[in-house]
């Protein structure tokens, strides 16, 4: 089966940088994604790595090392709006599946 | 415009009871999906459909039932609901691949 794992809280101030890990563990790996979830609202998708490295998008970056079976995902130049869960995500490995299996979250507060 | 929509967003029942919770996508979409997230905000997949056909059925009661009526939709019908049937349904949509997908606002279902 597949299992991830990321921590539960983060915070961080105004301005900083944050780091949010995620190991994984999964029977077959098709790529680790990450979504951000504000409190009452919907899942968004953030970013994905298929292949070993950083992918960046603005002030969000997502790292992966297949080897390792770990990926990250970096917030720079931290906004209040960034307070949020974020969710890393591989793909599930049903019989015919497309589906994701997500970790459980990480709550991240940024204080002024 | 909206790229998925669900309706309703609120749903307040008691147990016993049947209910509809009903999803649209727009974004042309081959895949859609139904997530359940609970109160610690774990997020599960339940159900997904490709071309109308089940793609994935996971461990859940047969309470809960996807109907497709076509490509844009996909309803999630709940039989004899229960206490622990509460939780935020979401619905969501992806086309080709399954890491980045397009989330609805939610239907928050509480069973009394």
């Amino acid at each position: 089966g597949q299992s991830l794992e990321q921590p539960s809280e983060v915070t961080a101030v105004e301005g900083a940088i944050v780091q949010i890990n995620c190991t994984y563990q999964t029977s077959g790996f098709y790529g680790l994604s990450w979504y951000q979830q504000h409190d009452g609202g919907a899942p968004t998708f953030l970013s994905y790595n298929g292949l070993d490295g950083l992918e960046e998008t603005g002030r969000f970056s997502s790292f992966l090392s297949r080897s390792d079976s770990y990926g990250y995902l970096l917030l720079q130049e931290l906004q209040m709006k960034d307070s949020a869960s974020y969710f890393c995500a591989v793909r599930d490995h049903g019989q015919a599946g497309t589906a994701l299996i997500f970790g459980k979250g990480t709550t991240l507060s940024v204080s002024s | 415009d909206t790229a998925v929509s669900q309706t309703p967003k609120y749903l307040v029942t008691q147990m016993g009871n049947d209910k509809s919770i009903k999803c649209e996508q727009n974004l042309g979409h081959d895949t859609m999906y139904w997530y359940k997230q609970d109160s610690k905000k774990f997020l599960k997949i339940m159900f997904s459909y490709n071309n109308k056909e089940l793609i994935i059925n996971e461990t859940v009661p047969n309470r809960f039932s996807p109907k497709s009526p076509d490509k844009a939709h996909l309803n999630l019908h709940i039989n004899s609901l229960e206490l622990g049937d509460s939780a935020v349904y979401f619905c969501a949509s992806s086309q080709d691949t399954e890491y980045e997908q397009y989330f609805g606002p939610g239907t928050r279902l509480t069973v009394t």
